[in-house]
């Protein structure tokens, strides 16, 4: 069974406006969470982390919120831009060696 | 510098035949990963090396798969015989030894078995 998931397959925005990406996980022993950003023909590539002692990461445009007791972290992207179209997964594990990921959501940024 | 280097990055074989898949870590990472992505499961676990040893491969499917990480510079992946419903892409990560450093993917290999 999926330990993180997606439910959101795809969301589009305009440009400018803001994106949030979410992502649902199941086990509580979860204390590290990263967000990858995957274009088409390539692999994913890293975005941006929190570890379980924070509840908000920030790094320029991105921001990732966690709420623990929900099992729940999203991902904001503002303002949004057309080159922010790609595929997101949210990664979710007990360290950068044991990370199970979501299916992904397509975020499509209208110009 | 060099990322995560994979070949191919398409393979296109009938039923049957042995794929092999290869893999660059990123030089001084010690820890290594295969990855299968799904649109049902997402990206799956496959096989972790840890300094070359395999540590957890309880993601590999089944007897038809195998993987070796004869030196810290190379690893592979083996499918043998290969089935249509192993089609595909597979993806390789690695990662350094600082504790939450986060996994550095190849570009992926697109696997079709006719």
């Amino acid at each position: 069974d999926q330990q993180v998931k997606q439910n959101s397959p795809s969301l589009s925005v305009q440009e400018g406006r803001i994106s949030i990406l979410n992502c649902d996980y199941t086990n509580s022993m979860f204390d590290y969470f990263l967000w990858y950003k995957k274009y088409p023909a390539e692999g994913p590539t890293f975005l941006i982390s929190i570890s379980s002692i924070k509840d908000k990461n920030e790094d320029g445009r991105f921001t990732v919120f966690l709420n623990k007791s929900a099992k729940h972290l999203s991902l904001h992207i503002v303002p949004s831009q057309p080159g922010d179209s790609a595929v997101y997964f949210c990664a979710a594990g007990t360290g950068a060696n044991n990370l199970f990921f979501g299916t992904g959501t397509r975020l499509t940024v209208i110009p | 510098d060099a990322g995560v280097i994979q070949s191919p990055r398409h393979e296109v074989t009938e039923m049957g035949q042995e794929v092999t898949l290869r893999c660059k870590p990123i030089s001084g990472h010690n820890s290594l990963f295969w990855y299968r992505q799904t649109m049902m499961r997402g990206l799956e676990l496959l096989i972790y090396f840890n300094n070359n040893v395999p540590i957890d491969d309880s993601g590999m499917p089944e007897d038809r798969f195998s993987a070796k990480m004869p030196n810290a510079s190379f690893s592979t992946l083996k499918i043998q015989p290969s089935e249509p419903r192993d089609s595909a892409v597979y993806f390789c990560a690695s990662t350094g030894t600082h504790s939450n450093q986060p996994q550095h993917f190849g570009d992926g290999t697109r696997l079709s078995i006719l």
